[in-house]
């Protein structure tokens, strides 16, 4: 019963500093996505994708960069965090049926100083 | 002009009661239209799909007027654990991206 698991749940970090954030999904989903969100806004798409080798922009995809190596997995990174990346950032999947929902993990609470 | 606007509420309600959410949209090419549940710090998830002729599953009924770009939701004799943001989900044809989160309507249900 995993879904969508990210890792890590909560990271600080300073400017300037990378990391990557790990999503993994055992649904077997084309698709996957990720979002962020910041308070009093919707999610916002960053980056998506819809298949193995595949990735696109999404709303906001500056300053982010990601790779889908293998189907369940979907790596954001980050190569020289801001604070204005400061937010709660999503993973999602869904299978490829325009009306299936996206299951989301429970979140990566990202604080840059 | 946002693509998917609600009322932020809060709207805190006595147990009990009935309570209604409006979501407007302003993309006409929308197709599948969904209502997601977030609890506090917690991720999205699906509340229920959105159809055409309006769906109920349960205390919770959503409606769809295609032709005013406007989706509801509708939840009858609330419980203390409905408490939580209700967010307005719309999807355009043919693209896997264009699913647009409104940014949520807060509900409160009190004892």
């Amino acid at each position: 019963n995993a879904g969508v698991t990210q890792t890590p749940k909560f990271r600080v970090l300073k400017t300037g500093q990378s990391m990557t954030l790990l999503c993994a999904q055992d649904m077997n989903h084309e698709y996957m996505y990720w979002y962020r969100q910041d308070p009093g806004m919707g999610l916002r798409l960053i980056h998506y994708s819809v298949g193995e080798g595949t990735t696109a922009k999404g709303e906001v995809p500056d300053g982010y960069n990601v790779s889908r190596l293998k189907k369940q997995n979907f790596l954001l990174g980050l190569e020289s965090a801001a604070p204005s990346q400061t937010s709660v950032y999503f993973c999602a999947s869904s299978y490829s049926d325009s009306n299936q929902p996206q299951h989301f993990g429970d979140g990566t609470r990202l604080s840059i100083l | 002009r946002k693509e998917v606007e609600q009322d932020p509420g809060p709207f805190n309600v006595p147990e009990g009661a009935t309570v209604a959410f409006n979501c407007t949209y302003s993309n006409s090419a929308s197709q599948s239209f969904f209502w997601y549940r977030q609890d506090c710090r917690k991720e999205p998830k699906l509340l229920m799909s959105v159809y055409s002729s309006g769906n109920e599953d349960g205390r919770f009924t959503a409606q769809l007027n295609r032709a005013s770009q406007y989706i509801s939701l509708l939840i009858r004799d609330s419980k203390l654990s409905d408490s939580a943001t209700y967010l307005c989900v719309v999807k355009a044809a043919g693209s896997a991206r264009q699913l647009t989160f409104g940014s949520g309507t807060q509900l409160t249900v009190l004892p």
